[in-house]
């Protein structure tokens, strides 16, 4: 059975940076895509970008271009969420999703999800 | 503001069906897949429909999804107290060059 553990909860100072991981398990894709999804208190959820493992590169939302960096460790199957210049805004649960299908591509809806980070972003 | 509409909440008593609309344009819904989601509160979501009207194992056949052009709609039969969550609607949008989501809509079982 496919899991996705990511990690702690953080708590971030306005301007500084932010980086969440996401370990697959069990899984038997040799590729597969791995999205987040951010969900900030009380709203919908946002996609901010996704990469295919071990493929790459990452695909940004445009939101997100310039201060978001996703990367692949393909030796632990650990997936990276970087985020920069965080602001009061950037306050929200961040889960990591993988796609469905095996030939993967970042279209794909998500049938394994983390558990979420809770980022939380105060001076 | 999503990229995609949904109304922010629908109703319904046991036993009824109820669906949840979703709206977008010719770039998002109209030339690509369309995915639901279920979430419970303080919970990651869970793939409900993919690719318009699937359902993954698992998912009861209460559940049903369908597409016309830039539209779609989730139909709930049978409505169930466990029912009682909120419902997205998801799609890659070919302008964007990104996945989109609708704002959610919560599902209130009287």
């Amino acid at each position: 059975q496919a899991q996705l553990a990511q990690s702690g909860a953080e708590m971030k100072k306005p301007g500084s940076s932010v980086r969440v991981s996401c370990k697959h398990t069990g899984g038997t894709f040799s590729t597969y895509a791995i999205s987040w999804v951010r969900q900030a208190p009380g709203q919908g959820l946002e996609w901010m970008g996704g990469i295919i493992v071990p493929l790459g590169p990452a695909n940004y939302a445009q939101k997100f271009q310039g201060r978001i960096t996703m990367t692949a460790e393909e030796s632990t199957n650990t997936v990276f969420m970087a985020l920069s210049t965080l602001t009061y805004e950037d306050t929200a649960v961040y889960y990591c999703a993988r796609g469905q299908w095996e030939l993967p591509s970042l279209s794909d809806g998500f049938d394994i999800w983390g558990q979420g980070t809770t980022v939380t972003v105060s001076s | 503001q999503s990229v995609l509409t949904q109304p922010p909440s629908a109703s319904g008593t046991p036993g009824q069906r109820v669906i949840v609309s979703c709206s977008g344009n010719s770039s998002n819904i109209g030339s690509n897949f369309l995915y639901w989601y279920q979430q419970f509160p303080g919970t990651a979501p869970k793939l409900l429909i993919y690719r318009n009207n699937e359902r993954p194992s698992g998912v009861p056949d209460r559940f049903s999804g369908s597409k016309a052009g830039s539209s779609a709609s989730l139909a709930i039969s049978g409505l169930r107290s466990e029912d009682e969550a909120d419902y997205y609607c998801a799609t890659w949008d070919d302008s964007l060059s990104g996945q989109v989501f609708g704002g959610g809509t919560k599902l209130t079982v009287l």
